[in-house]
């Protein structure tokens, strides 16, 4: 079976750091671009970046740059994100997303979530 | 690029046809995708490359469009259709962006 499997949900203190995990499964790994976005509560979705799990290779949304970091390890098909210096706006479900055609853009399988709460 | 999508919120009945539009900023050919996505759940492509069905997606849900102006149709809603719908242009990486999306209501 073909999915995405997320890591559960976190707490955070402003100022801090969360690392979201993005299991895959039933594919090749290394095939298929993996996004990350986020939606906060009310509003729309919103793209933070990429990673070619087969290069290590990394593209990042300019609002994050500085601030998120994209890494996997091919060894057990899991991709990672890293938000740091947190404050009550990072508040979100945050999202791994696989590219439909390698590199495209689109996104054909999403995995389940991971609601991020920061909060003092 | 800003998608801009109409309405953002609409009341319908089952068997009713469904209209949803999305607006780009500029012109982005026909790289939008559409997605359904219902709450505590993954979202699901329905439409990609603008009017390209998702494998597995029913045909009662179409896309149309190119350059800024594009629409998502459900010919006849279904009682699990009731979701929000958002649209995503796939043109410019920097960044991708979505539509605020669209929620349809059982009437």
């Amino acid at each position: 079976q073909v999915q995405l499997v997320q890591s559960g949900a976190e707490v955070k203190k402003p100022g801090a750091s969360v690392k979201v995990s993005c299991k895959a499964s039933g594919y090749v790994f290394t095939g298929n671009y993996l996004h990350w976005v986020r939606q906060a509560p009310g509003q729309g979705p919103e793209w933070m970046g990429w990673i070619n799990p087969k290069s290590g290779g990394t593209s990042y949304a300019q609002k994050f740059q500085g601030r998120v970091t994209l890494t996997r390890d091919t060894s057990i098909s899991t991709a990672y994100m890293q938000l740091s210096r947190l404050t009550s706006d990072d508040t979100a479900v945050y999202y791994c997303a696989r590219d439909k055609s390698g590199a495209d853009d689109t996104f054909d399988m999403w995995g389940q979530g991971t609601m991020v709460t920061v909060s003092s | 690029i800003q998608m801009t999508q109409s309405p953002s919120s609409l009341s319908a009945s089952v068997g009713d046809r469904v209209t949803i539009t999305c607006r780009a900023s500029q012109s982005i050919s026909n790289y939008l995708n559409w997605y359904q996505h219902k709450p505590g759940k993954a979202p699901n492509l329905l439409i990609f490359a603008a009017s390209n069905l998702q494998s597995g997606v029913p045909s009662r849900f179409s896309g149309s469009g190119s350059g800024t102006d594009f629409t998502l149709t459900i010919s006849s809603l279904q009682p699990e259709d009731f979701a929000t719908y958002y649209c995503q242009q796939s043109y410019s990486r920097t960044p991708l962006t979505f539509g605020g999306g669209t929620k349809v209501e059982i009437k």
